[in-house]
């Protein structure tokens, strides 16, 4: 019965490779969101989709890229993983994207690019 | 984009004592002020969050007090058990990079009940 699912939880990969974190949502909520929490625990958003349209994308480089295949799931793929990229990825969603809606996160994947 | 400012970055009380968050925020027209829980290891989860037609909220050991004027919003816990140790965020929708408004954290409290 998990809300917001993202897999995998813990990610170790080489430094050029390129990898994707799937993320579910099951709470009917229109709008999902990915945030990058580094290791001074900043959480920073980095996209965000409503009904499968971008609407929110922060100053992320283009290694990064989400697709939504529909509005229950957004997936991120990173190319050309670098150190920098090492973090915890939250995926998130909310009802619409409205400011006032609460923010559900998923458990969080563990990337360490080696 | 506008920030979100939180103080302090950590805090250490001792078992039943009060702990004091506080938050700033730049934007004018924020109308919602939410404060997140995280866990070591887990996932942010709402604990409680306060519009701005109302100055205070309450909800057993927790509240939040809101000053508009001022623009800055508080997390109180009261009573505090080790089980309250944790990294507390507040947010509040401010402009990004671009035109659209998002929920933006703040920095995060490092709250350690002692026993």
């Amino acid at each position: 019965d998990t809300a917001v699912s993202q897999t995998p939880k813990y990610l170790v990969t080489q430094m050029g490779n390129d990898k994707s974190i799937k993320c579910e949502q099951n709470l009917g909520h229109d709008t999902m969101y990915w945030y990058k929490q580094d290791s001074k625990k900043f959480l920073k958003i980095m996209f965000s989709y409503n009904n499968k349209e971008l609407i929110i994308n922060e100053t992320v480089p283009n290694r990064f890229s989400p697709k939504s295949p529909d509005k229950a799931h957004l997936n991120l793929h990173i190319n050309s993983l670098e150190l920098g990229d090492s973090a915890v990825y939250f995926c998130a969603s909310s009802q619409s994207a409205d400011e006032g809606n609460t923010i559900y996160f998923g458990e969080g994947s563990w990337l360490t690019v080696v | 984009g506008e920030n979100v400012e939180q103080h302090p970055s950590t805090l250490s009380v001792q078992e039943g004592d009060s702990a004091v968050i506080k938050c700033t925020y730049s934007d004018s027209a924020s109308n919602y002020f939410p404060w997140y829980k995280q866990e070591l290891g887990k996932r942010p989860q709402l604990i409680i969050d306060i519009r701005s037609n109302v100055g205070e909220k309450k909800d057993q050991r927790i509240a939040v007090t809101l000053n508009k004027t001022a623009k800055h919003f508080s997390l109180h816990i009261t009573e505090t058990q080790p089980e309250d140790s944790a990294v507390y965020f507040c947010a509040a929708p401010a402009r990004g990079s671009g035109s659209a408004r998002q929920l933006t954290f703040g920095s995060g409290t490092q709250l350690t009940v002692l026993p």
